[in-house]
């Protein structure tokens, strides 16, 4: 059974700095991965996807997240972060079959210190 | 924005009472599913629909039925409302030859 663990729960950072948001997966083969941002009282709004091909992938927003097989790692990155960035921030994977069935990590909240 | 629509978007039920949430979608995407959110628990699949009449079950589906009689609309029931389906519904959409999900703005229900 495929699973995802966000070992944050909560991160605090300065407008500003850099940021890097950690997922690490369980698949039993390469993965279909993705990031999504959800803002109070929003819906899920995807930031970036992995299918194939070059593990660095860019995203929506200035948002990049680079795939580690050996890591089974997906984590999120974003040099400069926003006011406006602050949400909650959840990592998926996505089964390779027809029902593409999406599991979810907990979700990290991200607070933005002014 | 994807074209999904949840109604209603909040509702306060009582235990014991059905209640049947509705997503509408004007992609006509083969591929829909109903999630709920949890805290701490980010977001599990109840169920999902592969095409009109095609349904299939997911990791909570306990206490959920669905039902699909046209491409646009995905329903979920819940037979009798108990408080433990307290909790935020998101409807998604995928279509045939792609793989990301997109969602709906969900619908909050309180099971008092």
């Amino acid at each position: 059974a495929q699973s995802v663990t966000q070992p944050d729960i909560h991160i605090t950072v300065s407008e500003g700095a850099s940021l890097e948001l950690r997922c690490n997966y369980s698949y039993g083969a390469t993965p279909y991965l993705f990031w999504y941002v959800q803002s109070p009282g929003q819906g899920l709004q995807l930031l970036l996807k992995y299918f194939s091909g070059d593990t660095l992938v860019q995203g929506i927003k200035g948002f990049e997240a680079e795939f580690k097989r050996s890591q089974s790692s997906f984590n999120l990155r974003k040099p400069s972060v926003h006011w406006s960035d602050a949400a909650e921030y959840f990592c998926a994977v996505g089964a390779r079959y027809a029902g593409n069935m999406l599991t979810f990590g907990g979700g990290t909240r991200l607070m933005v210190k002014p | 924005d994807a074209g999904i629509t949840q109604s209603p978007r909040h509702k306060v039920t009582e235990t014991g009472t059905p209640v049947t949430l509705r997503c509408h979608q004007t992609e006509n995407h083969r591929y829909m599913y109903w999630y709920r959110q949890d805290p701490g628990h980010g977001l599990r699949l109840i169920h999902y629909s592969y095409g009109v009449k095609d349904t299939d079950k997911g990791e909570v589906s306990d206490g959920y039925s669905v039902s699909r009689s046209k491409t646009e609309d995905f329903l979920l029931t819940l037979e009798s409302a108990t408080s433990s389906q307290t909790s935020v519904y998101f409807c998604a959409i995928r279509g045939q030859d792609t793989y990301e999900q997109y969602f709906g703005p969900g619908t909050r229900l309180t099971v008092t």
